[in-house]
């Protein structure tokens, strides 16, 4: 089985400060790791996906598999990133649904 | 194409009710999902139709719980005899096979079960 862990449901900094929105995972074999995101009176999106190393709204994130963890970090936060984020997995290869963590509300202050 | 639809986006109804919620996923894509969203939880798979085959259901969705996808394209689904315990938003996401990890989700349906 797999598991998604999200273990705060909150952070909250100020404008310009560097963030890390935690992420560890459970699962046997070898997963796929994304970050969805939902802005207020948005729908889920998609944020970013591990295997494509890339940088979205100057957000990235590192699979760790010796930790099993796929933190999200921005070095300077902004005001328009607040939302909740979540964590979600997949079993590489397997073409199958995504698991989600219970998400995370980032609030960024002015 | 204005993305995933879906109807109602609310539903109040009695415990014991019947209860019907519809998705429609954006034309191209041969994947749907259905997934649950209670307060402070993030979404829970609920079941996935691949065109209109019904690949997956998970175990959260009990007897009373029924899905469809009769022509590939729109989804139904239908929640019988419903209980207090069924309040949640009902999310349907789309997307296509190849990239099935990418999903384009709904704004949900709100069920509120007095």
């Amino acid at each position: 089985a797999q598991r998604v862990t999200q273990p705060e449901k909150l952070l909250s900094v100020f404008k310009g400060a560097p963030v890390e929105l935690k992420c560890n995972y459970s699962y046997s074999g070898s997963p796929e790791l994304f970050w969805y995101v939902q802005y207020s009176r948005q729908r889920l999106q998609l944020l970013l996906r591990h295997i494509s190393r890339e940088s979205i709204k100057g957000f990235t994130a590192d699979l760790n598999k010796g930790e099993t963890s796929f933190h999200l970090k921005k070095p300077f936060a902004q005001e328009e990133d607040s939302a909740m984020y979540y964590c979600a997995l997949t079993p590489t290869g397997a073409n199958s649904k995504l698991t989600f963590g219970k998400g995370i509300t980032l609030s960024v202050r002015p | 194409d204005t993305g995933v639809s879906q109807d109602p986006r609310h539903k109040i109804t009695k415990r014991g009710q019947n209860v019907t919620f519809r998705c429609d996923p954006i034309s191209e894509h041969n994947r749907l999902y259905w997934y649950r969203q209670t307060l402070g939880q993030g979404p829970e798979f609920l079941t996935y139709f691949q065109n209109e085959a019904q690949l997956e259901k998970s175990r959260l969705l009990s007897d009373r719980f029924s899905a469809e996808r009769p022509k590939g394209s729109f989804s139904t689904l239908e929640i019988q005899r419903t209980e207090q315990g069924d309040s949640a938003m009902y999310l349907c996401a789309s997307s296509l096979v190849s990239t099935s990890w990418e999903l384009f989700f709904g704004e949900g349906s709100r069920l509120t079960v007095l």
